[in-house]
Parts: C-alpha cells; structure tokens; sequence
C-alpha cells in the first residue's frame, strides 16, 4: 500500500499560469516533506522542501503548502514556464534529515507556450 | 551537483545472470542510497549505507545485495537478475536534508 501518493499522472498548464500538483500521504508520522523535478533520462533533482512544523515555504516561483490534518500537500509553481515542464515526485521522510525517503508515483507537468 | 556517477548507463542481460551496478560519488557524503523506478511506482528504496560496511535494507530490498568498502562506491548486486528486476536503478547521497540524484542506470532482463 502506497504510502505517498499523486493521484494526477499528469497535468497542462498554460504558460504564465499557476501549475498546481498535489500529494496525500497516509502515514502521519512523516516529518519531513519534500519535492523533487526529474528531466527524461536524468537523476531528480531536488526543489523544494517543508517541515512537519510549518504550513507553508517559498522559494521564487515554487511555494510548498502543507496541510497535517488533511494529510495534504501541494506545489504551487507561479508563473509556470516551459523549462518546469518534467516530471515532480513528492517525498516523505520520517526524520526531519530527509533520509529513508518515501516517494509518490509522479506527476508529468506539461507547460504550453 | 554532488558528483555522482553511475556504470554503466546502461545494460541488457539475461535472466538468471549476476548483475552489478556501480555508484561513485567525490563529494565524501556519509550517506548513499540505490532505488529503483518504475512507471505508477516512484521510487522505491532497495539498501542504504550510513558509513563504510554499514548498509541495511530499504522497502525492497528482496534480491538485491550491496557493498560499501569506501566512502566514495557503493554497489549494487543483483545475485541472480529475474525479469521483475527490469527497471531504472537511482544512485543517491544524502548531505544534510537534501539527496542528491546520479544520472540513473537502465536495466533490462531479458
């Protein structure tokens, strides 16, 4: 049974618009979240992340939201670009070091001039 | 970029053949991690290592061995490679709270 999951294989948003991609998880000992952005035939790469602590971070373009009592969290991209157009897994971890990571299935942002 | 590499790129082998994949990393990070991707899956944890000859098992680890004898490679060993096995294996490091990604290594058992 999964325990992260992004029920939205994929998403189009136009360019300049918000992409929104979204994760639940069930496991509410998970302490750290994070979000990774992954290109064909390369590794992830790290974005963003939050912890347990907090409801919200930002950085630039991408703010993370979470939501403990929902089980609940999102990546808000404003304005969205063609470059961001990849692949976005959302993670868990039950520390707060990011180790032992928990990942969802995906999601495919496509992002159209 | 943490300075990881994997070996190879790519490979094809047969079923019931030993298997393994390399990772080496320059950035003398403590912790390294291999998963495994598969489509609807994410990525899923086989082994980590906390330090040299410390490893343990992640969420699928069934078939699967590793080694650490230095800091900077950590292999994986498929002992005898099944066509379930068949995906893309992920290198990482782990400095602070952040993992660092390898290019990856595409497997097929034929």
């Amino acid at each position: 049974d999964q325990q992260v999951k992004q029920n939205s294989p994929s998403l189009s948003v136009q360019e300049g618009r918000i992409s929104i991609l979204n994760c639940d998880y069930t496991n509410s000992m998970f302490d750290y979240f994070l979000w990774y952005k992954k290109y064909p035939a390369e590794g992830p790469t790290f974005l963003i992340s939050i912890s347990s602590i907090k409801d919200k971070n930002e950085d630039g373009r991408f703010t993370v939201f979470l939501n403990k009592s929902a089980k609940h969290l999102s990546l808000h991209i404003v304005p969205s670009q063609p470059g961001d157009s990849a692949v976005y897994f959302c993670a868990a971890s039950l520390d707060n070091a990011g180790n032992m990571l928990t990942f969802g299935g995906g999601t495919r942002l496509m992002v159209k001039p | 970029d943490a300075g990881i590499t994997q070996s190879p790129r790519h490979k094809v082998t047969e079923t019931g053949t030993p298997v393994t994949l390399r990772c080496h990393q320059t950035e003398n990070h403590r912790y390294m991690y291999w998963y495994r991707q598969d489509p609807g899956h994410g990525l899923r944890l086989i082994h980590y290592s906390y330090g040299v000859k410390d490893t343990d098992k992640g969420e699928v680890s069934d078939g699967y061995s590793v080694s650490r004898s230095k800091t900077e490679d950590f292999l994986l060993t498929l002992e005898s490679a099944t066509s379930s096995q068949t995906s893309v294996y992920f290198c990482a490091t782990r400095d602070n709270n952040e993992q660092f990604f390898g290019p990856g290594t595409r497997l097929t058992v034929l």
